[in-house]
């Protein structure tokens, strides 16, 4: 059990489009969500933090009208990247927690590409 | 400021040998310490995590040694195996393990 999707797995975008990821919890329900990100060899990031109806924090220096965030529902939280840049390509990752559980579970990760 | 401090960047072990990797944390409020293994192109995956209140923890061929008073904890993979290549990130985490810091991750290498 635990399983958390991402979709989707790659994108391409040009510079100054927007692009939505999408975080599942496949089997259980995630009162929390966490956004990272990770450049190439290097370590995780964390960008923000949602809660399921409420809205998200986010961590200094990372841009939340830039790093939209939304929680809708205990099994979905999105990430859309607006007016993308080729420095926001990276890849994304996000991961889910649930009562009584130490764990976050995390996702397979989303590669963005902006050109 | 780097929180958990992990060394060293990469590792080669030969087949059959132990891979060390240490971290070390300044936050004393840390209280959760979980190690991830990731492979290229894939989200990090829960290997082995600790709490402050044991100073060692095994599975299977994974280790993790806990010193409270140096604040620092290590990984220690026996029989390194091809299949462990992978990079491994120490990470900490305090309060209902809601927020966890990562380290700069450890890329290991096993040849046969």
């Amino acid at each position: 059990g635990a399983v958390v999707s991402q979709h989707p797995s790659w994108v391409i975008c040009k510079s100054g489009t927007s692009v939505k990821i999408e975080c599942r919890s496949l089997d259980f329900q995630a009162t929390t969500m966490f956004w990272y990100r990770q450049f190439p060899k290097q370590s995780l990031m964390l960008m923000a933090t949602s809660n399921e109806g409420s809205k998200a924090t986010y961590e200094q220096g990372v841009e939340k009208d830039k790093f939209l965030i939304n929680h809708a529902s205990l099994t979905l939280s999105t990430l859309t990247v607006t007016s993308a840049h080729p420095e926001d390509s990276s890849f994304y990752i996000c991961s889910a927690s649930r009562p009584g559980s130490d764990e976050q579970y995390f996702g397979p990760g989303t590669r963005l590409t902006v050109t | 400021q780097q929180q958990v401090k992990q060394s060293p960047q990469s590792l080669i072990v030969q087949k059959g040998g132990i891979s060390i990797i240490n971290c070390a944390y300044e936050n004393t409020a840390f209280d959760y310490f979980p190690w991830y293994q990731q492979f290229p192109g894939k989200g990090p995956a829960l290997l082995i995590a600790i709490r402050p209140d044991v100073s060692e923890k095994k599975e299977g061929r994974f280790t993790i040694s806990f010193n409270k008073s140096a604040k620092q904890f290590s990984l220690h993979i026996m029989d390194s195996q091809p299949g462990d290549s992978a990079t491994y990130f120490c990470a900490a985490a305090s309060g209902g393990y809601q927020k966890v810091t990562f380290g700069i991750g450890t890329k290991l290498q096993v040849i046969p």
